[in-house]
């Protein structure tokens, strides 16, 4: 049973980089899936913001494409995301999953809430 | 990138009642990847739906998908009460992956 669990700070001030990993366990990255990032704002709905394969090959959501990186750590089993130049609209919850090209998300961590405040 | 309009936004129903959601895409979804998800506050979201019509695993029957193309429906047969949530329908036939915005199914 695969199971993940985001970590990072729960707040983030404007202007700066949000970093968060998520840890898989229960199944290891480098044999297949993609891995994903999710949000949702407050009062809003689910938004993809990226993937990344465990080849290394990324996706972003377009309008967030010049701040989001991606990145896998195969040898720890945990992916991460980067966001910069946050503002209050990246106040969120962050979920991190896996992404099946067949299934969609069969697994989701339970997500954090992160907040950008000064 | 493929914009998901769901309908309505909100559903009010009692426990019993038949709930039907659409999900209507702004091009065909390749392979019908259609996924149907619920979620409740403090959780994390839990697949129904996948292939726009196949049961995720420990999904019960009342759950059913379907529709192909550009347009797709989520049916709960006789809602219980631990059904009461926002549904959420997700293409992941291209990328970048996308969302539709919800429906909220409430308690009348």
């Amino acid at each position: 049973q695969v199971q993940l669990q985001e970590s990072g700070p729960g707040l983030v001030k404007p202007s700066e980089t949000l970093s968060l990993t998520c840890a898989v366990s229960g199944y290891s990255i480098s044999s297949g899936y993609s891995w994903a990032w999710i949000r949702q704002p407050p009062g809003k709905g689910l938004e993809w913001i990226g993937n990344i394969y465990h080849s290394g090959s990324t996706s972003y959501k377009a309008s967030l494409k010049s701040r989001v990186t991606i990145s896998v750590d195969t040898s720890r089993n945990q992916f991460s995301l980067n966001l910069s130049s946050v503002n209050a609209a990246d106040t969120a919850i962050y979920f991190c999953a896996r992404d099946s090209s067949v299934w969609g998300i069969d697994s989701w961590g339970q997500g954090t809430v992160v907040t950008v405040s000064s | 990138e493929i914009v998901l309009t769901q309908s309505p936004g909100t559903l009010s129903l009692s426990p019993g009642e038949r709930a039907t959601l659409s999900c209507r895409a702004s091009q065909s979804i390749y392979s019908n990847y259609l996924a149907w998800y619920q979620l409740k506050p403090g959780q994390a979201p839990r697949l129904l739906i996948y292939g726009a019509s196949s049961r995720a695993t420990g999904i019960p029957d009342r759950f059913s998908g379907s529709g192909s193309g550009t347009d797709f429906t989520l049916t709960i047969r006789r809602l219980e009460p631990e059904d009461f949530a926002v549904y959420y329908c997700q293409q992941y036939g291209d990328l970048p992956r996308t969302f539709g915005q919800g429906t909220k199914v409430e308690i009348k």
